[in-house]
């Protein structure tokens, strides 16, 4: 595709839910990253996946939070028991991967979550 | 950790003037990025800077790294209703160049 795309675009659960937020990358992009941004704030790091591999889960908040990539495409990242707290910007990105300093992150659209 | 501030949190200003937000690492970053992030939208990719002192400009936007590499400058000028949106600068970790620590944005409304 031309760009990152996300899915769903907005999802409202209700707590104690799990939820499954889906992100495509640019066709080619080996590097994935997912990222959470709240309202007024600048996204902050989640994970990061090089091809299937998770790198770094350092920035998910707790056990409650998972991600995977099992093919080195689409990723998945998935919140067991949502919590109110949880609702927020869920933003994927990608990029080439092939050079960390140099590497221009493309963002996608975003996921809005909101736990009831 | 390492932490990415700006300054100011909100921009009001009037179209044409011109106006500098500004970007503090407490930590010397081996690059920053800026990334504008449209109402509504999700965060672009501006630029890149990663020499000690480095100035880049794009056409109205002018993008600089500071000597000791820990603090950097956007500066727009004639500003137009095109400029509205959220400037974020992120710098990254020290060991792990793919993990950017974004600044809280400076917000930039502009009267017409």
């Amino acid at each position: 595709g031309a760009g990152v795309s996300q899915s769903p675009r907005y999802k409202v659960t209700k707590r104690g839910q799990d939820v499954a937020l889906r992100c495509d990358p640019i066709s080619g992009h080996v590097s994935l990253y997912w990222y959470r941004q709240a309202l007024g704030q600048g996204p902050e790091f989640l994970t990061y996946f090089n091809y299937e591999a998770q790198q770094d889960k350092s920035g998910l908040p707790n056990d409650r939070f998972s991600a995977e990539r099992p093919e080195g495409s689409i990723s998945t990242l998935t919140i067991q028991r949502t919590e109110q707290r949880d609702s927020a910007m869920y933003r994927c990105a990608s990029s080439r991967g092939d050079s960390y300093s140099t590497d221009t992150q493309y963002f996608g659209p975003g996921t809005r979550l909101t736990v009831l | 950790g390492q932490q990415v501030m700006q300054i100011p949190q909100y921009q009001h200003v009037q179209e044409g003037e011109d106006f500098t937000t500004y970007c503090n690492s407490s930590t010397t970053l081996s690059n920053i990025q800026w990334y504008k992030q449209r109402p509504g939208g999700h965060p672009v990719f501006l630029i890149q800077l990663v020499k000690s002192g480095e100035v880049k400009k794009q056409k109205r936007l002018t993008f600089q790294f500071g000597e000791a590499k820990k603090n950097s400058s956007l500066h727009i000028t004639a500003t137009q209703t095109t400029d509205v949106g959220t400037y974020f600068c992120a710098g990254p970790y020290l060991s792990n160049d793919y993990k950017l620590s974004f600044g809280a944005g400076t917000t930039v409304t502009v009267r017409a």
